[in-house]
């Protein structure tokens, strides 16, 4: 079975600050999707990449994935309190998805 | 349009009795996944349907938990006897056809048993 372990567990930033959370595999990835959930919500999709090495920008929001499609990072660009959330990433590659063990951030205003 | 839609939204019930969870995926959507949220274990896929069917039921945990889509627009998620250890927030999702389609959640089933 697939295991997604993400770094760091918890992160508490001041507004302004860069961040980076990552998520590693156990095994190949065949696409994954980032995902981010705030309090009493669900998670909601921000991102899917595919291909190895891939880069793509949302915003602040810079996503890329490994070379080798086992890892895969989120570098956030001066963040702000409403980046607050969970952030999760996904095995998307059938639709038994494999979320992994998530970060949780705290922009600090 | 209207999201995934889940009912209750709030649950408390004591060690024993039958939970039962609703969902409403979005109109269209052929997809439908039933998940659990805990701080210990994450986000843990329970059971999906493709058009209403049963596909994969492996993260059910046990008997006591069984699941139900007799529409496309509605599903069950039934819990007999509950345990405190069903404590968790219950998520529903939904998607359409497609590899790398999105998944769009429900606001999730809180859940608490005493």
């Amino acid at each position: 079975t697939q295991l997604l372990e993400q770094s760091p567990q918890f992160l508490s930033i001041q507004e302004g600050e860069n961040l980076t959370v990552y998520c590693n595999s156990s095994s190949v990835f065949s696409s994954l999707q980032w995902y981010r959930q705030e309090p009493g919500e669900g998670p909601v999709l921000l991102v899917t990449v595919v291909t190895g090495g891939e880069v793509k920008k949302l915003k602040r929001l810079t996503f890329q994935f490994g070379d080798a499609r086992k890892d895969s990072s989120l570098h956030i660009t001066a963040a702000q309190p409403g980046d607050t959330g969970l952030y999760l990433c996904a095995n998307s590659g059938t639709y038994k998805y494999i979320f992994g063990t998530g970060t949780r951030l705290k922009v600090l205003a | 349009d209207a999201g995934v839609i889940q009912s209750p939204r709030h649950e408390v019930t004591e060690m024993g009795q039958e939970v039962t969870l609703r969902c409403k995926p979005i109109s269209g959507h052929d997809y439908l996944f039933w998940y659990r949220q805990t701080m210990m274990r994450g986000l843990e896929l329970l059971i999906y349907f493709n058009n209403n069917v049963p596909i994969d039921d492996s993260g059910m945990p046990e008997d006591r938990f069984s699941a139900k889509m007799p529409n496309a627009s509605f599903s069950t998620l039934k819990i007999q006897p509950s345990e405190p250890r069903d404590s968790a927030v219950y998520f529903c999702a939904s998607s359409l056809w497609g590899r790398y389609n999105e998944q769009f959640f429900g606001p999730g089933t809180r859940l608490t048993v005493l």
